[in-house]
């Protein structure tokens, strides 16, 4: 099947510092891509759209100058969590999908979980 | 009340046993998805549906659109397939978003 990466799986950062969360496509390409979080015990929740060459799409209450959502090629999307707080603390996922169809299987990197000191 | 409900939320079986988790939706959709993560975080998807049964290994995935209603069955039950079930949809309004459900811990004792 598809495969999608993540870099880095996980980080440990100060409070106040950004970082910077790859998704990588390695076999296909990914007109669209996914961003979700995830916290513990509980479903996941979609952040933003991007499509490969605009600005991403923001769920309603995801702070877009805090997730900075950059999806410059086909292959490679990046969400920068800018001054994290403890609270950002979580499990970040991605997926990609290798169209804008309605019926297309979504393929989820493993994730990046994310602890602010 | 959620867009797309699951349930059983907790789901402790021997391993052999014949496991179902049910899957029920409230909106109009262009497909439904079953995904399986693992205690480490990862999330495998295992069947995209729009109608009727897909069967992949001891896994079957059935979907009734009339009755908004889907099902995963894992016959002969392994500890390995100890994980979260998450049911998900495609909404005909969202092109590919996907409205997941809360998910099923499921823990198959050997």
């Amino acid at each position: 099947g598809a495969v999608v990466s993540q870099h880095p799986s996980r980080v440990i950062c100060k409070s106040g510092t950004s970082v910077k969360i790859e998704c990588r496509s390695l076999d296909f390409q990914a007109t669209t891509m996914f961003w979700y979080r995830q916290f513990p015990k509980q479903s996941l929740m979609l952040m933003a759209t991007s499509n490969e060459g605009s600005k991403a799409t923001y769920e309603q209450g995801v702070e877009k100058d805090k997730f900075l959502i950059n999806h410059a090629s086909l292959t490679l999307s990046t969400l920068t969590v800018t001054s994290a707080h403890p609270e950002d603390s979580s499990f970040y996922i991605c997926s990609a999908s290798p169209g804008q169809g309605f019926q297309e299987t979504q393929y989820f990197g493993p994730g990046t979980r994310l602890l602010v000191l | 009340k959620n867009e797309v409900e699951q349930s059983p939320q907790n789901l402790t079986a021997q391993e052999g046993e014949f496991i179902t988790i049910n899957c029920s939706y409230s909106v109009g959709i262009s497909a439904l998805h079953w995904l399986q993560q693992h205690p480490g975080g990862g999330i495998v998807s295992l069947f995209m549906l729009s109608s009727g049964k897909k069967k992949h290994g001891r896994l079957i995935a059935t979907i009734n659109i009339q009755e908004k209603h889907s099902s995963l069955h894992i016959t002969a039950s392994h500890p390995r397939d100890s994980a979260v079930y998450i049911c998900a949809v495609s909404r005909l309004s969202s092109g590919s978003r996907l409205t997941f459900g809360e998910g099923t811990q499921l823990t198959v004792n050997p």
